[in-house]
């Protein structure tokens, strides 16, 4: 069974500031690798996802992710935050070719500073 | 426009009753799944369907119940015997296959129990 652990529960930063959200996984297997977000009281939507190929992935809102087998990460980052980026950032990852559900790492609350 | 909509957004019962949250899809996806979201939990598994007339207990199905007469319909039952109902709920959907497909969101159902 494959697992994800996101290493900071909250990050803080300042706006203007880089960031990076760390995730790692583990699986002996080839998996899809998925970040979402969560604006306050509102559902998850996709930031962006990593299937095959290329490992820089580039999302939505200016992020982008780097998949890295041999460390078994997915970390996302963004080169300058802004105000509105504050929200739960959600790794996930499923089995590829496997079971189509995937787990979800606990999340990191990304708090941008002004 | 194609999502998922549940209903309602805010909801108070009291201790003993049972309760149902409502999620309906135009997303003509296969799979329909029910998340709870506790504060630094993540995102835990309640149920999931891959098809009509079908459907599986996730992690922590306890205390819940579901039903998938239609497609489009996922609604889910929160019974007295569930010991701590209090929490956002989350119903998403998803393509039925092996392939690299996200999950898509709700807005959440935030149900209160006094």
């Amino acid at each position: 069974a494959q697992s994800v652990t996101q290493l900071d529960s909250q990050v803080p930063v300042f706006e203007e500031a880089p960031v990076e959200l760390r995730c790692n996984y583990s699986s002996s297997v080839s998996v899809y690798l998925f970040w979402y977000v969560q604006y306050p009281n509102q559902g998850l939507q996709l930031l962006l996802k990593y299937l095959s190929g290329s490992t820089l992935v580039k999302g939505i809102n200016g992020f982008e992710a780097e998949f890295n087998k041999s460390q078994t990460s997915f970390h996302l980052r963004k080169p300058s935050v802004h105000i509105s980026d504050t929200a739960e950032y959600f790794c996930a990852v499923r089995l590829s070719g496997g079971s189509y559900i995937p787990t979800f790492g606990r999340g990191t609350s990304l708090i941008v500073h002004p | 426009d194609g999502g998922i909509t549940q209903s309602p957004k805010y909801l108070f019962r009291k201790e003993g009753q049972n309760v149902t949250l409502s999620c309906e899809q135009n997303l003509n996806h296969d799979a329909m799944y029910w998340y709870r979201q506790d504060p630094g939990q993540g995102l835990r598994l309640i149920y999931y369907s891959q098809i009509v007339n079908d459907f599986q207990k996730g992690d922590i199905a306890e205390g819940y119940s579901v039903s998938r007469e239609k497609k489009e319909s996922f609604p889910l039952t929160v019974t007295s015997a569930q010991k701590n109902p209090t929490a956002f709920y989350l119903c998403a959907s998803s393509i039925r296959d092996r392939g690299g497909n996200e999950q898509f969101f709700g807005p959440g159902t935030r149900l209160t129990v006094l």
